[in-house]
């Protein structure tokens, strides 16, 4: 069954530090997501992306993210200057179409520990 | 209010036990719901739609009552393996397909 794939499983960095979260979604899929799910919290929203354009983003999903599909594979999120409060785990996600009864296929996630 | 709320649990049930899990939620333009599941460190997979109608998946059963705003999951005969987290998911639509989590209720099922 295809799926979703991140990279790397883990990561951890300093403070103040860019990082960049990689995923190949599944090979059909054109939307692709990015949610994050801080410990011990609820999954959150934060972009949404079709035809190399932001579709949608929520308030956490600030100047200091960016998305992009640098190739016809990967889907990138890259925090530029890390928080603190920015560790939680980052999960990928995509869908074959553009509506609310589609599924969205989750990645197995990047845990991000800034220190 | 939070936009979808959800028991924090956790229910510790006997295999065979049936376990309800409900969920309300605050915006009545909302379009779509599902039941996600998340196991321990792990992503969040779907379990099922939730349609108006209701609907079922073998032991799993969801009910959606738009007028409440109110989603439930029954689990019959609860196996060890369905020891979770199970998500509530709501999909507004109107052209915003984010999904919006509840904060999930843990489900342990003892042997």
């Amino acid at each position: 069954e295809p799926e979703v794939t991140q990279t790397p499983s883990h990561q951890v960095t300093q403070m103040g530090q860019e990082v960049i979260l990689r995923c190949v979604p599944i090979s059909n899929h054109l939307y692709f997501y990015w949610y994050r799910q801080i410990l011990g919290q609820k999954v959150e929203f934060l972009v949404s992306f079709y035809n190399n354009e932001i579709s949608e983003k929520s308030e956490i999903f600030d100047d200091q993210f960016s998305v992009e599909r640098p190739d016809g594979s990967n889907f990138t999120l890259k925090i530029r200057s890390t928080k603190l409060e920015d560790s939680a785990m980052y999960f990928c996600a995509s869908s074959e179409n553009w509506s609310d009864q589609e599924t969205q296929y989750f990645g197995p996630g990047t845990r991000l520990l800034v220190l | 209010r939070k936009e979808v709320e959800q028991d924090p649990g956790p229910f510790n049930v006997p295999e065979g036990a049936t376990v309800a899990f409900n969920c309300t939620y605050s915006n009545s333009a909302s379009q779509s719901f599902f039941w996600y599941r998340q196991d321990c460190r792990k992503e969040p997979k779907l379990l099922m739609s939730v349609y108006s109608s209701g609907n079922e998946d073998g032991r799993f059963t969801a009910q959606l009552n738009r007028a409440s705003q109110y989603i439930s999951l029954l689990i019959r005969d609860s196996k060890l393996s369905d020891s979770a987290t199970y998500l509530c998911v709501v999909n507004i639509g109107d052209s915003s397909y984010k999904l919006i989590f509840g904060s999930g209720t843990r489900l342990l099922v003892r042997p």
